[in-house]
């Protein structure tokens, strides 16, 4: 069963803009990561952020977490065509530390 | 280095037939995870393997699935008297241990259909 749940389901915005997609889970967690997919194919990992970090960065992409309120989000500034992917949260199964369950993910679609 | 590669890209086969899915890990990657996406939706966990072995098998759908990595490194996923329910993209990834702090490396994908 999948742990994490993206939101929205899909998201167009207009190049330039900033581009914000949430994340929920349902049990503790020892960290979570985000992963891009572009054209259906394989996934590209983003970032990870520990249970004890609350936010983090890289490049264009701000990642931060709740562990109170079991949710994260990502944040892409200045969005580009490029940027145009699907989003996905993964998190620890559910009292394992060996693999990762992913949610259903975001389509993000940046408009020229 | 290489990535991940996956062969076949594309397969079809039709209903009741076997399939072969392989996957080149990442030299030195211990762990090998193989993943299976429909449209629309997530990749689903299937199997794992630390080194050798199946370290969880707990994602195959039924007993027609089956896979092997028999020197630690290439892997292949078997389907047995595939079904169309079995159309999917099938994606294999590794990474340096089996720990949910590190990053898995995807490759492209093998997009199976079943007529």
């Amino acid at each position: 069963s999948q742990q994490g749940e993206e939101d929205p389901q899909a998201l167009s915005i207009q190049e330039g803009e900033n581009a914000t997609m949430n994340c929920s889970y349902k049990t503790s967690i020892n960290n979570l990561q985000w992963y891009r997919q572009n054209s259906g194919r394989g996934l590209v990992h983003l970032i990870l952020i520990r249970s004890n970090e609350r936010e983090k960065h890289s490049g264009r992409l701000r990642v931060t977490l709740d562990t109170s309120k079991k949710s994260s989000s990502l944040l892409i500034t200045a969005s580009r065509a490029a940027d145009t992917a699907s989003y996905f949260c993964a998190t620890d199964a559910m009292n394992r530390d060996d693999k990762i369950i992913f949610g259903k993910g975001t389509r993000l679609h940046i408009l020229p | 280095g290489a990535g991940v590669s996956q062969t076949p890209s594309n397969k079809v086969t039709e209903k009741g037939k076997y399939v072969e899915l392989r996957c080149d890990p990442i030299s030195g990657h211990t762990a090998l995870y193989w993943y299976r996406q429909s449209l629309g939706q997530g990749p689903e966990f299937l199997i794992y393997f630390q080194g050798t072995g199946a370290a969880d098998d707990s994602g195959l759908p039924n007993d027609r699935f089956f896979a092997v990595r028999p020197e630690g490194s290439v892997s292949t996923l078997k389907i047995q008297r595939t079904e169309r329910g079995d159309s999917a993209v099938y994606l294999c990834a590794s990474s340096l241990i089996s720990s949910s702090d590190n990053e898995q490396f995807f490759g492209p994908g093998t997009r199976l259909t079943v007529l």
